[in-house]
């Protein structure tokens, strides 16, 4: 099992730029979410998934959209990229139960000039 | 939300136990408490979690508060490998929204 796979690493924008941070996992988990994590500070949730074709908003939703059309991938999307995004954002995944932890992947850096 | 508390801050010597608190008052009777930490530079990891009774793994204990108000993440003997950001967290019936914070950095002095 290859986990929770965040791609791209690095990414570097402009502001006004539009992009998609992907992720993918391969473990079947119903549960999928996205945090973002500014320096020196904590995880923020911005969007989580219980399930394919169902989203909700965490803490920190606006500017982001997210979608989930298959159980495996989760991808994030910038729709118009501002300095205030940059951050390194983690995925997570789960299988559905209170009792069941959390995956994460590697994470995204992300910068916006 | 049910919401968790935590210093921003603790430090241990090498070889030494380190007892991580979380309050967690407004915990709901389905709650489970779970303890994840994060490395420099790396992504969260998973370390513990529990509903009622004290456990036990290969990384560290929890023991939870006869009332579930409080728990304490307990390294038997911390490494300078156990230097990391120790985050409490809720998972049960209303909380599909699991909220980090800001958990505690530990640091360990050899």
């Amino acid at each position: 099992n290859a986990g929770v796979t965040q791609t791209p690493k690095f990414q570097v924008l402009k502001t006004g730029q539009s992009m998609t941070l992907q992720c993918a996992q391969d473990m079947n988990h119903e549960y999928m979410s996205w945090y973002r994590q500014d320096p020196g500070m904590g995880l923020r949730l911005i969007h989580y998934s219980v399930g394919a074709g169902i989203t909700d908003q965490g803490e920190v939703p606006n500017g982001y959209n997210v979608s989930r059309s298959t159980t495996e991938d989760f991808p994030l999307r910038l729709l118009s990229a501002a300095p205030s995004q940059t951050s390194v954002y983690f995925c997570a995944s789960s299988v559905m139960g209170w009792n069941e932890k959390l995956f994460f992947g590697s994470g995204t850096q992300l910068s916006v000039l | 939300d049910a919401k968790t508390t935590q210093p921003n801050s603790m430090e241990s010597n090498e070889e030494e136990p380190v007892h991580l608190p979380c309050n967690h008052s407004t915990i709901s009777g389905t709650d489970y408490i779970h303890w994840y930490r994060q490395l420099p530079s790396q992504g969260p990891e998973y370390v513990i979690h529990g509903l009622t009774s004290n456990v036990n793994n290969r990384m560290a204990s929890l023991a939870i508060a006869e009332d579930r108000k409080s728990s304490t993440l307990i390294l038997h003997r911390a490494t300078l490998r156990d230097a990391a950001v120790y985050y409490c967290i809720l998972r049960g019936q209303n909380t599909d929204k699991l909220i980090f914070g800001t958990g505690t950095r530990l640091q360990v002095f050899p």
